[in-house]
């Protein structure tokens, strides 16, 4: 039963370019949230997919965008980036209203020059 | 709103001490989930322990061991007989029953020495 897993491992991208990362949710999951993990920082909440929509969104930029396919995968878009973009970006998935039952990916790790 | 305090940004120990990870939250939610993982340097989040509100009981699990207070909004981690391969990054998380937030403590990284 494979877990969560998340493409690429690494990335390195220039200020200004946009960027896409991606998720596998863990089998039989429907519900998809992506996080952001600065350097020396605690994961913070960018949003959280179901049914293709985004149910809820932390306090990031209209610069982060995301999109859920049917068969429940995700792609985290940021456009414009900036330099305080570079982050460890984290996906995890659960089911519908089982929020507290999410399991993490090994993330990607985002360095914008 | 909710939110996770971690006071301690790094403790340093050397092998076989026991130590205690402190975590103070806030939430209005009378139904939440508390939570500590474990971040290596590879960077994956290891989940170590879930606890609802409603459940006070301290748990132990080999080595280490969870210490449940509302009365003190705490839920604090206490590694035994610490070992090197126990250093790294300890979070502590909080998540209300009908937020999808899952808000993250700032971590505090262990380190333990031989």
């Amino acid at each position: 039963d494979a877990g969560v897993t998340q493409s690429p491992t690494h990335l390195i991208k220039t200020r200004g370019q946009q960027v896409t990362l991606r998720c596998s949710p863990k089998s039989g999951h429907d519900t998809v949230s992506w996080y952001q993990q600065a350097l020396g920082q605690g994961p913070q909440f960018i949003f959280q997919y179901y049914e293709e929509e985004e149910r809820q969104r932390g306090n990031f930029p209209d610069r982060f965008s995301g999109h859920q396919f049917p068969n429940y995968s995700s792609e985290l878009n940021v456009n414009a980036l900036l330099l305080g973009d570079s982050a460890l970006y984290l996906c995890a998935s659960s089911l519908l209203g089982l929020s507290y039952e999410q399991y993490f990916g090994p993330g990607t790790r985002l360095t914008v020059t | 709103a909710q939110k996770v305090t971690q006071a301690q940004t790094e403790i340093s120990v050397v092998e076989k001490e026991d130590v205690t990870l402190d975590c103070v939250y806030e939430t209005r939610d009378t139904t939440y989930y508390l939570f500590w993982y474990k971040q290596p340097p590879s960077g994956e989040l290891v989940f170590l322990i879930r606890r609802n509100s409603f459940d006070e009981q301290n748990e132990i699990s080999g080595r280490y061991s969870w210490n449940f207070q509302k009365s003190t909004s705490s839920f604090n981690f206490t590694i035994t007989a610490s070992q090197v391969v126990d250093s790294a990054v300890y979070f502590c998380a909080l998540s209300e029953a009908n937020n999808n937030d899952m808000r993250f403590g700032a971590g505090t990284r262990l380190t333990v020495k031989p």
